[in-house]
């Protein structure tokens, strides 16, 4: 059974652009959630969906947002990059409505903003 | 901010011999989740104890979660070299929805 597909795995974007992350959860896996991971702040949650709905919603800017899709595939996009946007994205899906199941990881998306 | 702070930072062992990692975390949780990463890829999930329980094993894993301490170990035993590895704990508080709040993580070092 196919893995959590995260694309593109890297990316290379200049300040001031936008981007935007794509995740495909495992096959019947409705929740997913999207992490940050840097070398100074280490893993930090972004968002969690359910059902096309946010549920949770990190302590990031608005200029990071994402949605979910009615087959369940997530799309994270950040506006107006600053570099220390850079970092390893991470995303993640779970059977059920919570994390009681445990979470599946992609590859990630490695963002360099120069 | 972090909710579990994990020690050591970094270990290296011998192959045979056992790893302990300890996470400590601050709130109460409904569970707690152990994770392994490679090289700064995705990261693998190992195991999952909950609140209510106070050990698991897996395979060569054994986790044990104390809540009146708010601490967990992870304990590998008789490692192997593939086994190296940053291990992460990660905490999940949500009560609505989940969110995994993660430790910094024991870089593990397996010397063959």
């Amino acid at each position: 059974k196919a893995g959590v597909t995260q694309t593109p795995r890297y990316l290379i974007k200049t300040r001031g652009q936008q981007v935007t992350l794509s995740c495909s959860p495992i096959s019947g896996h409705r929740s997913v959630s999207w992490y940050q991971q840097t070398p100074g702040q280490g893993l930090q949650f972004l968002f969690e969906y359910f059902s096309e709905t946010q549920r949770n919603k990190g302590n990031f800017p608005g200029r990071f947002s994402g949605r979910q899709f009615s087959n369940s595939r997530s799309e994270m996009n950040v506006s107006t990059l600053e570099l220390g946007d850079s970092a390893l994205y991470l995303c993640a899906s779970s059977f059920g409505a919570g994390g009681g199941y445990g979470y599946t990881f992609g590859s990630g998306t490695r963002l360099t903003v120069v | 901010s972090q909710q579990g702070e994990e020690d050591p930072q970094a270990l290296s062992i011998q192959e045979g011999e056992n790893a302990t990692m300890n996470c400590s975390y601050k709130t109460s949780i409904n569970n707690l989740q152990w994770y392994r990463q490679n090289s700064g890829r995705g990261l693998v999930h190992l195991i999952l104890i909950r609140s209510n329980e106070r050990e698991k094993h897996s395979g060569r894993l054994r986790v044990t979660l104390d809540t009146s301490k708010k601490s967990s170990s992870l304990l590998i035993t008789a490692s192997r070299a593939a086994d190296t590895a940053s291990y992460f704990c990660a905490t999940d508080a949500g009560t609505s929805g989940s969110r995994l709040t993660f430790g910094e993580g024991t870089q593990l070092t397996v010397n063959p």
